[in-house]
């Protein structure tokens, strides 16, 4: 089946820290991927997503390019800020879609202090 | 647009008590979804519906129960309350195509005593 891997958390950097966030999936084809954020005591929410090999997503200073040769979309930011504390998720929908097959990471937990 | 509502955003039961879950959505979305969410764990898919009067059950559906009489309406029933059901609970919902996001509710913290 379709899994979605992440690397541990709690991450805790410095604010202007570089930030990447592991994320490696299992699946076949060309699935889609995404990165959703969920901020302490809400729903997640899309952040940004690829639908292809190579794209590469972006939004808010994050970015995260397709590699299917190394089945991966790391999730990066170049200086990150104190409101940007929250968990990450990484998740994929299958090659051919299908609304009920979402598979979402476990989360890392991002934490920036001043 | 207020999105996807959920009530209540708290609630304490006692083993063996039953709750619905309240969960709206004001898109005109076909698709929506429960998901849990256990400390530490990605979140598990419950049940989702592709549209009015079409349920179907997700990763982890027992103890629980869905309807959908409406589009806009996707409410989640617990019908005897365990402890293992304690989570946070998130309703979603996602327009037409494939690759669209879902959009997540606030979600509800249940606990189970």
């Amino acid at each position: 089946g379709n899994s979605v891997t992440q690397m541990e958390g709690p991450v805790t950097l410095s604010e202007e820290a570089f930030l990447t966030i592991n994320c490696t999936y299992t699946a076949t084809g060309y699935p889609s991927l995404f990165w959703y954020v969920q901020y302490p005591g809400e729903g997640l929410q899309l952040l940004l997503k690829a639908t292809k090999a190579d794209d590469k997503g972006s939004n808010k200073g994050f970015e995260a390019t397709y590699r299917k040769e190394t089945t991966s979309f790391h999730l990066e930011k170049g200086s990150v800020q104190v409101s940007d504390s929250a968990v990450y998720f990484c998740a994929l929908i299958p090659d051919g879609g299908g609304y009920q097959k979402v598979t979402f990471g476990t989360g890392t937990k991002l934490q920036v202090i001043p | 647009n207020a999105g996807v509502t959920q009530t209540p955003k708290f609630r304490i039961l006692k083993i063996g008590q039953s709750m619905t879950l309240q969960c709206t959505q004001d898109m005109n979305h076909n698709y929506m979804y429960w998901y849990r969410q256990d400390p530490g764990m990605g979140l598990k898919l419950i049940y989702y519906s592709v549209g009015a009067g079409i349920t179907d059950k997700g990763e982890v559906p027992n103890g629980y129960n869905v309807s959908r009489s409406t589009t806009e309406d996707f409410p989640l029933r617990l019908e005897l309350a365990a402890p293992s059901q304690t989570s946070v609970y998130f309703c979603a919902s996602t327009g037409r195509g494939s690759y669209n996001e879902q959009f997540f509710g606030p979600g509800t913290r249940l606990t189970v005593l």
